[in-house]
Formats: structure tokens, sequence, C-alpha cells
């Protein structure tokens, strides 16, 4: 089946513009994730989403990052104001249930120049 | 705080040497505990999940065992094809459901 979908694979912006990335999970799956995975780093946390419930957004770097997940589906994650420090693959993942395997999609590669 | 890491950073054997990748962790409650192998420009692919200590399991040349400190990846006879970088990752008992993910192992599996 249809694994986890991004868009777009990379983007080139300029320092201080606005960005949005978007995630298509796998079909019935619940939770979604955002991860970031910046040159010489582990992948690191940035937002989950429940079903309906309130996102964990204990993860999120700073005011400038933030997302939304429109009925229990697409998510996007928006950076406003983008920093060069901000360049990196930026990694969605999804699973059925919490707690269960969480299947990644292929990445947006962010450059901020 | 919940604390993965790998070892070796890199690794590399002729094809049909085994070797072992490292996983060392430290959590507060173990829910979890996954392995995944990334090649370059793609997003991570699931290999196993281990839950508890003395737990293994198997996928062709790859075998993920788990202690309460450690898990190991045993790749038996590798392959080229095997050369990608390998990632290990926990799931907290306490909290959210995110992952916590080591900085990898790069294998290079030489013909």
């Amino acid at each position: 089946g249809a694994g986890v979908s991004q868009s777009p694979s990379n983007k080139v912006t300029e320092k201080g513009k606005d960005v949005e990335l978007r995630c298509d999970p796998i079909s019935g799956h619940t939770a979604l994730y955002w991860y970031r995975q910046s040159l010489g780093q582990g992948l690191e946390f940035l937002i989950y989403f429940q079903g309906n419930s309130a996102p964990d957004k204990s993860g999120l770097p700073s005011d400038r990052f933030s997302a939304e997940r429109t009925g229990g589906s697409v998510s996007t994650l928006t950076i406003q104001r983008t920093q060069q420090e901000d360049s990196a693959v930026y990694l969605c993942a999804s699973s059925l249930g919490p707690a269960e395997t969480q299947y990644f999609g292929p990445g947006t590669r962010l450059l901020v120049l | 705080e919940d604390q993965v890491t790998q070892s070796p950073e890199a690794l590399r054997l002729q094809e049909g040497e085994s070797s072992s990748l490292n996983c060392s962790y430290t959590v507060s409650g173990l829910r979890g505990l996954f392995w995944y192998r990334q090649d370059p420009g793609k997003g991570p692919e699931f290999l196993f999940t281990l839950y508890s200590a003395g737990e293994e399991k198997e996928k062709e040349r790859l075998k993920a065992t788990l202690t309460k400190k450690e898990s190991f990846l045993h790749i038996t006879a590798p392959k080229p094809e095997d050369s990608a970088t390998y990632l290990c990752a926990l799931m907290s008992g306490a909290g959210s459901y995110q992952l916590t993910f080591g900085k990898g192992t790069k294998l290079s599996v030489i013909p």
C-alpha cells in the first residue's frame, strides 16, 4: 500500500521567508509525528498528533514553528521567518496508534540561504 | 533524560565479514526499542521492534537483540546492498510517544 508521502521533496528559501511543509500519513493511521534531521545530528522530535487530542508540541524549537493536522489526516508544518539554522531534513512519520511502529516518509530537504 | 548512544560511528566490512552494531541506552521505563535503516537521501526504513530484555528478532542477514542496557544489531555475511546508516531509537514508557534516536552507525560493505 501507499506509504507516508511528503511535499515538496526539496525547498530552497531565503532567510526571513515563511515555508510550509506537507505530510500525508498512511491511510488509517491515527498518530502523526514530525522530526528534524540536521547534518551530523540524530533525528530530533518536533511535534506529535494523536486523533483529535491536543498535540504534544514539546519538541518545537521556537515559536516560529507551528503545525496543524486537518481532519485527522494531512499535516502541515509551518516555519515563519526562516533562519539559516532551520536548514535540515524534515521527516514525517505515522503509526496506527500511540506506541505502535512509526513509518517514515522520504522527508523534505529545506535549505535557507 | 532518555539517551541513546550508538557505536561505532562508522564501520567498514568486507563482503561476508560478520559484525555487530551497538546501541546503549538509558531510559525511565522502556516501551520499545526500534531499529531503522536509512539510505542516503531517504527516510528511515523500519527493521525491528524489541520490547523486553532477552527478546531477539531476525530478518534475512540481520538479527537484533536486547538487554536492559543495550541492543545489538548483528549482521551475518553482509552484502554490499546492506550498506546504509543504521539507526537505533527508543520509546520511553513515560509521557509522550516520540522516539529518541541515536546518531547512527554508517555501515559500508566492500565487495
